[in-house]
Protein backbone atom coordinates (compact mmCIF):
# COMPACT_ATOMS: atom_id res chain seq x y z
CA UNK A 1 0.00 0.00 0.00
CA UNK A 2 0.66 3.67 -0.70
CA UNK A 3 3.26 5.30 2.13
CA UNK A 4 4.10 8.50 3.08
CA UNK A 5 7.59 9.79 2.91
CA UNK A 6 8.71 10.80 6.97
CA UNK A 7 12.06 12.07 7.77
CA UNK A 8 14.23 11.02 10.14
CA UNK A 9 13.24 7.41 10.55
CA UNK A 10 14.41 7.80 14.41
CA UNK A 11 15.92 10.35 16.33
CA UNK A 12 17.53 9.89 20.29
CA UNK A 13 17.52 13.49 21.72
CA UNK A 14 18.34 14.61 25.17
CA UNK A 15 15.51 16.06 26.97
CA UNK A 16 15.13 19.93 26.55
CA UNK A 17 16.66 20.03 23.22
CA UNK A 18 13.97 20.77 20.19
CA UNK A 19 12.89 18.27 17.48
CA UNK A 20 11.51 18.51 14.26
CA UNK A 21 10.59 15.61 11.59
CA UNK A 22 8.76 16.05 7.96
CA UNK A 23 6.54 14.57 5.56
CA UNK A 24 6.48 14.74 1.75
CA UNK A 25 4.14 13.46 -0.82
CA UNK A 26 4.00 12.90 -4.66
CA UNK A 27 -0.04 13.72 -3.94
CA UNK A 28 -1.84 16.81 -2.94
CA UNK A 29 -3.94 16.19 -0.06
CA UNK A 30 -6.66 18.66 1.52
CA UNK A 31 -5.97 17.52 5.15
CA UNK A 32 -3.09 16.99 6.83
CA UNK A 33 -2.51 15.16 10.62
CA UNK A 34 -0.18 14.07 12.66
CA UNK A 35 -0.12 10.98 15.42
CA UNK A 36 1.60 9.70 18.37
CA UNK A 37 1.65 6.04 18.68
CA UNK A 38 2.92 4.25 21.98
CA UNK A 39 3.26 0.59 22.01
CA UNK A 40 1.14 -1.34 21.45
CA UNK A 41 -1.85 1.32 21.44
CA UNK A 42 -3.97 3.23 18.70
CA UNK A 43 -2.41 6.45 17.23
CA UNK A 44 -3.79 9.40 18.92
CA UNK A 45 -4.59 12.94 17.09
CA UNK A 46 -1.84 15.59 17.70
CA UNK A 47 -2.81 18.25 15.09
CA UNK A 48 -4.96 18.56 12.38
CA UNK A 49 -4.47 21.03 9.39
CA UNK A 50 -7.13 22.11 6.90
CA UNK A 51 -5.60 24.55 4.76
CA UNK A 52 -2.60 25.12 3.01
CA UNK A 53 0.10 27.58 4.41
CA UNK A 54 -1.68 26.86 8.12
CA UNK A 55 0.24 26.93 10.59
CA UNK A 56 -1.16 25.33 13.97
CA UNK A 57 0.08 24.78 17.91
CA UNK A 58 -1.28 22.38 20.41
CA UNK A 59 1.26 23.23 23.30
CA UNK A 60 5.11 22.64 22.62
CA UNK A 61 3.62 21.06 19.19
CA UNK A 62 3.52 23.10 16.34
CA UNK A 63 2.70 22.00 12.64
CA UNK A 64 2.76 23.52 9.29
CA UNK A 65 0.95 22.42 6.20
CA UNK A 66 3.22 22.90 3.20
CA UNK A 67 2.08 25.64 0.76
CA UNK A 68 2.35 23.16 -1.82
CA UNK A 69 -0.05 20.69 -0.51
CA UNK A 70 2.37 18.05 -0.87
CA UNK A 71 4.52 18.37 2.49
CA UNK A 72 4.23 18.76 6.25
CA UNK A 73 6.51 19.24 9.06
CA UNK A 74 6.15 18.98 13.04
CA UNK A 75 7.98 20.71 15.82
CA UNK A 76 8.33 19.45 19.07
CA UNK A 77 10.03 22.60 21.58
CA UNK A 78 11.80 21.83 24.81
CA UNK A 79 11.04 17.49 24.42
CA UNK A 80 10.63 15.76 27.56
CA UNK A 81 10.91 11.89 28.50
CA UNK A 82 7.11 11.24 27.72
CA UNK A 83 7.10 12.63 24.21
CA UNK A 84 9.03 8.93 23.27
CA UNK A 85 6.99 7.19 21.08
CA UNK A 86 6.68 6.89 17.11
CA UNK A 87 5.25 10.17 15.11
CA UNK A 88 3.00 9.44 12.09
CA UNK A 89 2.08 11.69 9.70
CA UNK A 90 -1.28 11.42 7.45
CA UNK A 91 -2.91 12.89 4.37
CA UNK A 92 -6.21 12.80 3.73
CA UNK A 93 -7.08 13.28 0.35
CA UNK A 94 -10.80 13.59 -1.19
CA UNK A 95 -12.20 10.48 -0.28
CA UNK A 96 -11.53 10.47 3.47
CA UNK A 97 -8.97 7.46 3.41
CA UNK A 98 -5.87 8.69 5.42
CA UNK A 99 -2.37 7.91 4.17
CA UNK A 100 0.10 7.30 6.38
CA UNK A 101 3.67 8.22 6.81
CA UNK A 102 6.52 5.64 7.50
CA UNK A 103 6.77 7.03 11.25
CA UNK A 104 9.46 9.01 12.97
CA UNK A 105 10.24 6.98 16.26
CA UNK A 106 11.54 9.68 18.89
CA UNK A 107 13.91 8.67 22.35
CA UNK A 108 14.59 11.13 24.77
CA UNK A 109 16.80 11.00 27.39
CA UNK A 110 16.94 12.73 30.58
CA UNK B 1 -9.17 6.81 25.89
CA UNK B 2 -10.48 7.83 22.56
CA UNK B 3 -14.09 6.33 22.86
CA UNK B 4 -13.28 4.04 19.94
CA UNK B 5 -13.04 0.54 21.35
CA UNK B 6 -11.72 -2.85 19.84
CA UNK B 7 -11.68 -6.24 21.08
CA UNK B 8 -10.37 -8.50 21.56
CA UNK B 9 -6.77 -6.50 22.55
CA UNK B 10 -4.71 -9.58 21.74
CA UNK B 11 -5.48 -13.09 19.53
CA UNK B 12 -3.23 -15.69 19.19
CA UNK B 13 -4.22 -18.20 16.12
CA UNK B 14 -2.60 -20.78 14.05
CA UNK B 15 -2.35 -20.85 10.72
CA UNK B 16 -5.98 -22.10 9.12
CA UNK B 17 -7.94 -20.77 11.79
CA UNK B 18 -10.71 -18.38 11.21
CA UNK B 19 -10.73 -15.23 12.88
CA UNK B 20 -13.10 -12.46 13.99
CA UNK B 21 -12.49 -8.84 15.88
CA UNK B 22 -15.08 -6.16 16.79
CA UNK B 23 -15.21 -2.36 16.89
CA UNK B 24 -17.42 -0.45 18.70
CA UNK B 25 -16.70 3.34 17.06
CA UNK B 26 -18.03 6.54 19.04
CA UNK B 27 -21.68 6.74 19.21
CA UNK B 28 -22.39 9.38 16.46
CA UNK B 29 -20.12 8.40 14.30
CA UNK B 30 -21.64 7.48 10.86
CA UNK B 31 -18.15 6.63 9.34
CA UNK B 32 -15.88 3.61 10.63
CA UNK B 33 -12.46 2.49 9.10
CA UNK B 34 -10.58 -0.62 9.47
CA UNK B 35 -6.07 -0.32 9.48
CA UNK B 36 -4.29 -2.96 9.54
CA UNK B 37 -0.01 -1.63 10.95
CA UNK B 38 2.45 -4.44 10.56
CA UNK B 39 5.68 -3.96 12.57
CA UNK B 40 7.82 -0.77 11.28
CA UNK B 41 5.22 0.92 9.22
CA UNK B 42 2.28 3.36 9.70
CA UNK B 43 -1.24 2.20 9.34
CA UNK B 44 -2.68 1.06 5.72
CA UNK B 45 -6.73 1.83 4.71
CA UNK B 46 -8.56 -1.82 4.40
CA UNK B 47 -12.01 -0.40 3.91
CA UNK B 48 -14.06 1.90 5.41
CA UNK B 49 -18.48 2.39 5.89
CA UNK B 50 -20.77 5.31 5.98
CA UNK B 51 -23.25 3.67 8.46
CA UNK B 52 -24.04 0.19 7.06
CA UNK B 53 -23.02 0.46 4.14
CA UNK B 54 -19.31 -0.91 2.92
CA UNK B 55 -18.19 2.08 0.16
CA UNK B 56 -14.48 1.43 -0.59
CA UNK B 57 -12.16 -1.71 0.04
CA UNK B 58 -8.47 -1.71 -0.71
CA UNK B 59 -6.57 -3.87 -2.76
CA UNK B 60 -4.87 -5.17 0.59
CA UNK B 61 -8.37 -6.69 1.17
CA UNK B 62 -7.96 -10.38 0.05
CA UNK B 63 -11.31 -12.66 -0.71
CA UNK B 64 -10.07 -13.98 2.74
CA UNK B 65 -11.24 -10.82 4.64
CA UNK B 66 -14.84 -10.10 5.18
CA UNK B 67 -15.92 -7.01 7.02
CA UNK B 68 -19.85 -5.99 8.34
CA UNK B 69 -21.57 -2.98 9.83
CA UNK B 70 -25.25 -4.58 10.23
CA UNK B 71 -26.66 -2.39 11.93
CA UNK B 72 -24.65 0.59 11.40
CA UNK B 73 -23.10 0.76 14.48
CA UNK B 74 -20.42 -1.84 15.82
CA UNK B 75 -18.43 -3.48 12.82
CA UNK B 76 -16.71 -6.58 12.73
CA UNK B 77 -13.49 -7.75 10.80
CA UNK B 78 -13.33 -11.24 9.83
CA UNK B 79 -10.23 -13.03 8.82
CA UNK B 80 -10.61 -16.72 7.11
CA UNK B 81 -7.84 -18.98 6.82
CA UNK B 82 -5.15 -17.33 8.50
CA UNK B 83 -1.83 -16.83 7.78
CA UNK B 84 1.80 -16.20 9.03
CA UNK B 85 1.49 -12.76 6.45
CA UNK B 86 -1.41 -12.03 8.57
CA UNK B 87 0.15 -10.57 11.43
CA UNK B 88 -0.61 -7.61 12.19
CA UNK B 89 -2.35 -4.34 14.46
CA UNK B 90 -5.76 -4.33 13.21
CA UNK B 91 -6.72 -0.90 14.00
CA UNK B 92 -10.23 0.95 13.67
CA UNK B 93 -10.95 4.53 13.28
CA UNK B 94 -14.53 6.36 13.47
CA UNK B 95 -15.66 9.89 12.13
CA UNK B 96 -18.66 11.77 12.05
CA UNK B 97 -19.07 14.49 9.45
CA UNK B 98 -15.85 16.66 8.72
CA UNK B 99 -14.06 15.56 11.99
CA UNK B 100 -10.96 13.76 12.11
CA UNK B 101 -10.29 10.40 12.24
CA UNK B 102 -10.12 8.64 16.51
CA UNK B 103 -9.20 5.32 16.64
CA UNK B 104 -9.18 2.50 18.84
CA UNK B 105 -6.80 1.01 20.88
CA UNK B 106 -6.41 -1.88 18.01
CA UNK B 107 -6.17 -5.75 17.98
CA UNK B 108 -2.92 -7.38 17.91
CA UNK B 109 -2.84 -10.91 15.91
CA UNK B 110 -0.18 -13.15 16.15
CA UNK B 111 -0.53 -16.27 13.62
CA UNK B 112 1.43 -19.21 14.40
Amino acid sequence: GQQLNQSPQSMFIQEGEDVSMNCTSSSIFNTWLWYKQEPGEGPVLLIALYKAGELTSNGRLTAQFGITRKDSFLNISASIPSDVGIYFCAGQPVTDKLIFGTGTRLQVFP
Amino acid sequence: DTGVSQDPRHKITKRGQNVTFRCDPISEHNRLYWYRQTLGQGPEFLTYFQNEAQLEKSRLLSDRFSAERPKGSFSTLEIQRTEQGDSAMYLCASVQGRDTQYFGPGTRLTVL
